[in-house]
């Protein structure tokens, strides 16, 4: 059954500082990874979609990686800002993509201080 | 404005009575999904419909029933089976060619 963990379970950090949010998965055959911000008491929005085939994508600041083999992802921050601060979740589909639902991560609870 | 809506965002209900959770979207995606959300828990898949009149049990759906009549609703019934039905819950919508899932705005469902 594939287990999909995060590190750390919460961060905070000054504003202006780059950071590194890890995600980890047990079973390599996935389909894709997606990244999503929760803000409290809303629903997903989502921040980016790496196929398994890509070794990373990026949006404004924001950069994910995938190491499909080693099962783990990374979303790099750069230059953060108070808005930033959220729950961001990590979460795989499994291979053949079909219609299964994702496997999601508990998330990584982050702060930026002002 | 494409999207996911789910009415209400806040739902209160006494202990055996059955609750119905609605999840339509305008984004013309086959397949959609129910997850719940429990503090301090990654989001737990529910059920999921690949096309109109099939769906598929996930791995929590005890206590829980679907229906999907229309392409654009998907929704969601919560019995007096389901042992612990407080929690928030999520709708989201994949898109066909990438598979990435949008999610709506969730209903918080409070059982007393």
């Amino acid at each position: 059954k594939q287990e999909v963990t995060q590190i750390p379970a919460a961060l905070s950090v000054p504003e202006g500082e780059n950071l590194v949010l890890n995600c980890s998965f047990t079973d390599s055959a996935i389909y894709n990874l997606q990244w999503f911000r929760q803000d409290p008491g809303k629903g997903l929005t989502s921040l980016l979609l790496i196929q398994s085939s890509q070794r990373e994508q990026t949006s404004g600041r924001l950069n994910a990686s995938l190491d499909k083999s080693s099962g783990r992802s990374t979303l790099y921050i750069a230059a953060s800002q108070p808005g930033d601060s959220a729950t961001y979740l990590c979460a795989v589909l499994r291979s053949g993509g079909g219609a299964d639902g994702l496997t999601f991560g508990k998330g990584t609870h982050l702060i930026i201080q002002p | 404005d494409g999207g996911i809506t789910q009415s209400p965002k806040y739902l209160f209900r006494k202990e055996g009575q059955n609750v119905t959770l609605s999840c339509e979207q305008n984004l013309n995606h086959d397949a959609m999904y129910w997850y719940r959300q429990d503090p301090g828990q990654g989001l737990r898949l529910i059920y999921y419909s690949q096309i109109v009149n099939d769906f598929q049990k996930g791995d929590i759906a005890e206590g829980y029933s679907v229906s999907r009549e229309k392409k654009e609703s998907f929704p969601l019934t919560v019995t007096s089976a389901q042992k612990n039905p407080t929690a928030f819950y999520l709708c989201a919508s994949r898109v066909g060619g990438s598979h990435e899932q949008y999610f709506g705005p969730g209903t918080r469902l409070t059982v007393t």
